[in-house]
Order: C-alpha cells, then structure tokens, then sequence
C-alpha cells in the first residue's frame, strides 16, 4: 500500500471556525490532490499539486485553500468552515507523469455543525 | 465536455453469479487513461486498473476482467462468480492531459449471500 496517512481522521468543528487537513506522504510523489466525496456526487477535486508550492484549483475549490512546503506534505485550509463544507476529504497521490493511477489514503470525516 | 457515466446506480446479485458494470465515457482527446476504483464499505478507495487509449485489449485479474472498447467509448468491468467480499461501490474514472480524473458516479454492486 502506498504510504499516505491524513490526519484528523475525524473532526467536529463549529461554522466559522478555520479547519487545517494534513495529507502526509512517504512515496516522493511528484503529485498530490485533495478531493472531497459527498452523496450523489461521487469525488470531486478541490485543488492539486505538482510540486512543492506548485498549486492549481480543481472543480470545488471555493471556500479552500492549499500550501505544499515539503514534497510529503500537502495541507488543506477551510478558512472558515461552513455546513456544506460537512462532507469525507481525501488525499491522493500520484508519481511519473500526470497520467498514472492515484492512490488515495483513507479519508477524514468533516463535519460543521 | 469531457464525461464519464456509470450506467447502473446500483446492482444486486447473488453470490457465484457473475456481473457487469458499465462505464461509458465522452472525450475529444485521442491519448487519455481509464481507471477503476474499488471503495468497499470500510471506506477507502482502492486502485483497479489503469488502461490507456492504445491499448484495446482486455484484461483479465483472476476473476476480474475488463472490456475496453473505443468504438462504443466503453470500458466495463466483469467480476466472474461474484463473492459477498466484491460488495462494494466502484468508480470508473477518465483521465487527460491536465492531471485531473473525471469520476462517474459509482456503481454500488450488493452481493447476497
């Protein structure tokens, strides 16, 4: 299995209130995404990297942010986290080119009540 | 537009039948990547297999098969006499030139016993 680890693996926040998900990674992978899954919408992208603090907004990225300072590592930034933020982020990761196959770690539960 | 669309929201069978998920796809690019996901009810999202534009032929992973046909813009995925272990949701995803996987929705595929 490919070493990625998230942490929290769950969180309980409150609206408004600034929310830090941590992908860490022990492959060197040149890339790494941030996805989240809801109900009825399979997974969708929030932002990506290719690089250390190469970054670029994915479908969702509203409302997020991200910072890649280490190549293992790859943070993500609710500002201010609403209810409709409440959902299972993902981190994947991916090396060689653009093209290769994603492997993801386990997920965190978020939710803003 | 690029798309992809898991024909069946859901599939039940019963255990040692054998079944099909359909994975249709749009794209106007001649080189792209197919994938399949695994994501069973604990949660995490596991790789299947990655198939290129090029490459036509079928593959075949111990009771897992997978059909690619580019003059139908399909590739689906045959599990041979089904346990209760396959149960499971299962992504079918599309991948192009801008790092970014297009999901489909999922198929959950309910194995009884």
């Amino acid at each position: 299995d490919a070493g990625i680890t998230q942490s929290p693996r769950h969180k309980v926040t409150e609206t408004g209130t600034p929310v830090t998900l941590r992908c860490h990674q022990t492959e060197n992978h040149r890339y790494m995404y941030w996805y989240r899954q809801d109900p009825g919408h399979g997974l969708r992208l929030i932002h990506y990297s290719y690089g250390v603090k190469d970054t670029d907004k994915g479908e969702v990225s509203d409302g997020y942010s991200v910072s890649r300072s280490k190549t293992e590592d790859f943070l993500l930034t609710l500002e201010s986290a609403t209810s409709s933020q409440t959902s299972v982020y993902f981190c994947a990761i991916s090396g060689g080119d653009s093209y290769n196959e994603q492997f993801f770690g386990p997920g965190t539960r978020l939710t803003v009540l | 537009a690029q798309k992809v669309t898991q024909v069946q929201t859901e599939i039940s069978v019963v255990e040692k039948e054998d079944v099909t998920l359909d994975c249709v796809y749009e794209t106007r690019d001649t080189t792209y990547y197919l994938f399949w996901y695994k994501q069973p009810p604990s949660g995490e999202l596991v790789f299947l297999i990655r198939r290129n534009s090029f490459d036509e032929q079928n593959e075949i992973s111990g009771r897992y098969s997978w059909n690619f046909q580019k003059s139908t813009s399909s590739f689906n995925f045959t599990i041979t006499a089904s346990q209760v272990v396959d149960s499971a949701v299962y992504f079918c995803a599309l991948n192009q030139s801008n790092y970014q996987l297009i999901w489909g929705a999922g198929t959950k595929l309910i194995i009884k016993p």
